[in-house]
C-alpha cells in the first residue's frame, strides 16, 4: 500500500465515451502527477501538478483533460479517446514538486475500442 | 539529465545477490542516481538513491564508482518477489521537481 489510491483498477470504453480516472493521495502531499505507459514501452509524463496548479503539460492531446481540486484528488477526463490510447494510466504524488522520491498509485488499465 | 544505459535483462537465482548495473557517464556534479522498480501491473515503487557515497536501506544498497560514471544497485538476498523491471534514473535535484525519465530499465528475472 502506497498511500495513492486509484480508480477505477480497469476500464474498458467506446471511443465516443467520456470517462474520468480518479487518484487520491492520503500522505499530504502536495505534488501529483499522471504517467501513461503503453505496452513495452518507457513511462511517459503527462500532467504535472504542484499545489493545485498545472505546472507541466507534456504535449498531451486535447482530448485528455486534467484536473485538481485540492492537493489530495486528481482526475484525468477522457473524451473521444483513440485505440492507441489504450495504455495504463499511473497516478503519482511526492511531498514537492522538486522532491524526486514519487508515490505511484497502481494504476488504471485502460482499453480503448 | 545525464542518460543511463542498462542491460535489458538479467537473471538471478533466489537468495543470491542480484547485481544491477548502471552507467551514466554524462553524470554532473549536482546528479542524484535514483533506482525504482517495477512489478508487472503496478506502479514503479521508489527503491533507494545517492550522490557520491554508498547507501542501504532495508531493500537494497547503492554503489556509486568514484568517478560517479557508474553504480550498482544490489538485493542482497533476491526472492521471487524481486522479480521486476529495475529503473536507473539520473536527475538533478531541485531542478525542474519531479519529472522523472524513466528509460527501458533492466528486467530482472528471479529463479527458484
Amino acid at each position: 500500500e502506497t498511500g495513492v489510491t486509484q480508480t477505477p483498477r480497469h476500464l474498458v470504453m467506446g471511443m465516443t465515451n467520456k470517462k474520468s480516472l480518479k487518484c487520491e493521495q492520503h500522505l499530504g502531499h502536495n505534488a501529483m502527477y499522471w504517467y501513461k505507459q503503453s505496452a513495452k514501452k518507457p513511462l511517459e509524463l503527462m500532467f504535472v501538478y504542484s499545489l493545485e496548479e498545472r505546472v507541466e503539460n507534456n504535449s498531451v492531446p486535447s482530448r485528455f483533460s486534467p484536473e485538481c481540486p485540492n492537493s489530495s484528488h486528481l482526475f484525468l477526463h477522457l473524451h473521444t479517446l483513440q485505440p492507441e490510447d489504450s495504455a495504463l494510466y499511473l497516478c503519482a504524488s511526492s511531498l514537492r514538486f522538486t522532491n524526486e522520491k514519487l508515490f505511484f498509485g497502481s494504476g488504471t488499465q485502460l482499453s480503448v475500442l | 539529465d545525464a542518460k543511463t544505459t542498462q542491460p535489458p535483462s538479467m537473471d538471478c537465482a533466489e537468495g543470491r545477490a542480484a547485481n544491477l548495473p548502471c552507467n551514466h557517464s554524462t553524470i554532473s556534479g549536482n546528479e542524484y542516481v535514483y533506482w525504482y522498480r517495477q512489478i508487472h501491473s503496478q506502479g514503479p515503487q521508489y527503491i533507494i538513491h545517492g550522490l557520491k557515497n554508498n547507501e542501504t536501506n532495508e531493500m537494497a544498497s547503492l554503489i556509486i564508482t568514484e568517478d560517479r560514471k557508474s553504480s550498482t544497485l544490489i538485493l542482497p538476498h533476491a526472492t521471487l518477489r524481486d522479480t521486476a523491471v529495475y529503473y536507473c534514473i539520473v536527475r538533478a535535484v531541485y531542478n525542474q521537481g519531479g519529472k522523472l525519465i524513466f528509460g527501458q530499465g533492466t528486467e530482472l528475472s528471479v529463479k527458484p
